[in-house]
């Protein structure tokens, strides 16, 4: 089925501790894994993708990391603020037309 | 400069009513998408238009009804409001469907049924 699974549901860390939220996929077809971070009244915002032609991305603090073979990918937040509280979401393609959403790990950095 | 916007941000009806909720894109993309989010913030897709043709309707109830009058609008009306209809609405558009490039998501519509 098209489903993708996310945790964990919440992370507590302490302000510049890592956070890690792992997710899995069942479409092998999938190349293009979104992660999207939402604060409270907002919309999804992207902050980093990969695709299937790599299998590691850096943006700053943040890093993605993709397994293909076990259809595993993985976010990464080092040192992270208060302002990284927040809920984050993995996604990926299916059939080439449609995102799913991972469940949602809701993140709280506390100082 | 919004890229995406919907209207209106908050919505409380009572359960029987008809009501819409519009969505427009100035980003110049061809693919939109209706999402329901719940309480438990799962993001669930509805449905997704290109070029104003409906592509994707994911078993959603007939009393919801998309309309794309040209490929920057989609709105979303629904009839005979239920109390599980009570959600928030997002409404996203990417660059075109199948190039898995970055969706856009507006603010969302908080919608209450009472």
């Amino acid at each position: 089925g098209e489903n993708v699974e996310q945790h964990p549901s919440t992370l507590s860390v302490q302000e510049g501790d890592s956070a890690v939220i792992k997710c899995t996929y069942s479409d092998s077809a999938s190349n293009y894994f979104p992660w999207y971070k939402q604060e409270l009244g907002k919309g999804p915002q992207l902050i980093i993708d990969i695709r299937s032609n790599v299998g590691e991305k850096k943006d700053q603090r943040i890093a993605v990391t993709l397994n293909k073979t076990a259809k595993h990918f993985s976010l990464h937040i080092t040192e992270t603020q208060p302002e990284d509280s927040a809920v984050y979401f993995c996604a990926a393609f299916y059939n080439t037309d449609k995102l799913i959403f991972g469940t949602g790990t809701r993140l709280q950095v506390f100082p | 400069d919004t890229a995406v916007s919907q209207t209106p941000k908050y919505l409380v009806t009572q359960m029987g009513n008809d009501k819409s909720i519009k969505c427009e894109q100035n980003l110049g993309h061809d693919t939109m998408y209706w999402y329901k989010q719940d309480s438990k913030k799962f993001l669930k897709i509805m449905f997704s238009y290109n070029n104003k043709e409906l592509i994707i309707n994911e078993t959603v109830p007939n009393r919801f009804s998309p309309k794309s009058p040209d490929k920057a609008h989609l709105n979303l009306h629904i009839n005979s409001l239920e109390l599980g209809d009570s959600a928030v609405y997002f409404c996203a558009s990417s660059q075109m469907l199948g190039g898995q490039t970055e969706a856009f998501f507006g603010q969302g519509t908080r919608l209450t049924v009472v």
